[in-house]
């Protein structure tokens, strides 16, 4: 069985500040995470994800996401926030088998204070 | 590159009533999802299939939700009759058929059940 726990459903930054979104996983076989950018009225847009290869992943807007293993941990993170980050965000999890079935976690609303 | 299409954008219905939603996922994706978001939830799974064929429908709520997806392409969600929790926005994904790529997501059907 596969989960996702993002602690803090809503987190509020200052324009400039760091972002630090947090997610913890549990799966029983190694995962796939992902995280995932909802924008009001919008469908999810993949931020980034972790396949097995690097532990530390970059992906688009200048976030980036570090896997640890040891802490079922997959926290996502930007130096600096700008106010076009404000938006949902979605951490999620995946088996490698080839199912493909992405397991959501509940979601953390990002505001940036101007 | 045409992303995933979905129609209609938003659909108001009262209880008991039915109503269908449509998805186009994109051209050579093999693989098709539709997800239920709650408000304040994260996308959960109803059913993903693999070309015309189901693999995993365990969170369908079969007694008034159905899906098909004839000819492996097009794809049809339909909920009959509609209960006033299935206010939500559903959402289809599409990707290739492997464990590590990325799931395309449609802008979601805003459903309200009145």
């Amino acid at each position: 069985a596969q989960s996702v726990t993002q602690l803090g459903s809503h987190v509020s930054v200052s324009e400039g500040a760091l972002v630090l979104l947090r997610c913890n996983y549990s799966s029983s076989v190694p995962p796939y995470l992902f995280w995932y950018v909802q924008y009001p009225n919008q469908g999810l847009q993949l931020l980034l994800k972790y396949t097995s290869a690097a532990t530390l992943v970059k992906g688009i807007n200048g976030f980036e996401a570090e896997f640890k293993k040891s802490e079922t941990s997959f926290h996502l993170t930007k130096p600096s926030a700008h106010m076009s980050d404000a938006a949902e965000y979605f951490c999620a999890v995946s088996d490698q088998t080839g199912a493909n079935n992405l397991f959501f976690g509940t979601g953390t609303r990002l505001t940036v204070i101007p | 590159e045409a992303g995933v299409a979905q129609s209609p954008r938003y659909k108001i219905i009262e209880k008991r009533q039915s109503v269908a939603f449509w998805c186009n996922p994109i051209s050579g994706h093999a693989t098709l999802y539709w997800y239920q978001q709650i408000l304040g939830q994260g996308p959960k799974l109803l059913i993903q299939f693999q070309n015309n064929g189901v693999v995993d429908d365990s969170q369908l709520p079969k007694d008034r939700f159905s899906a098909e997806r004839l000819k492996g392409v097009d794809s049809t969600l339909k909920i009959q009759p509609a209960k006033l929790e299935d206010s939500a926005v559903y959402l289809c994904a599409s990707s290739l058929p492997t464990g590590s790529t990325e799931a395309f997501f449609g802008q979601g059907t805003r459903l309200t059940v009145v």
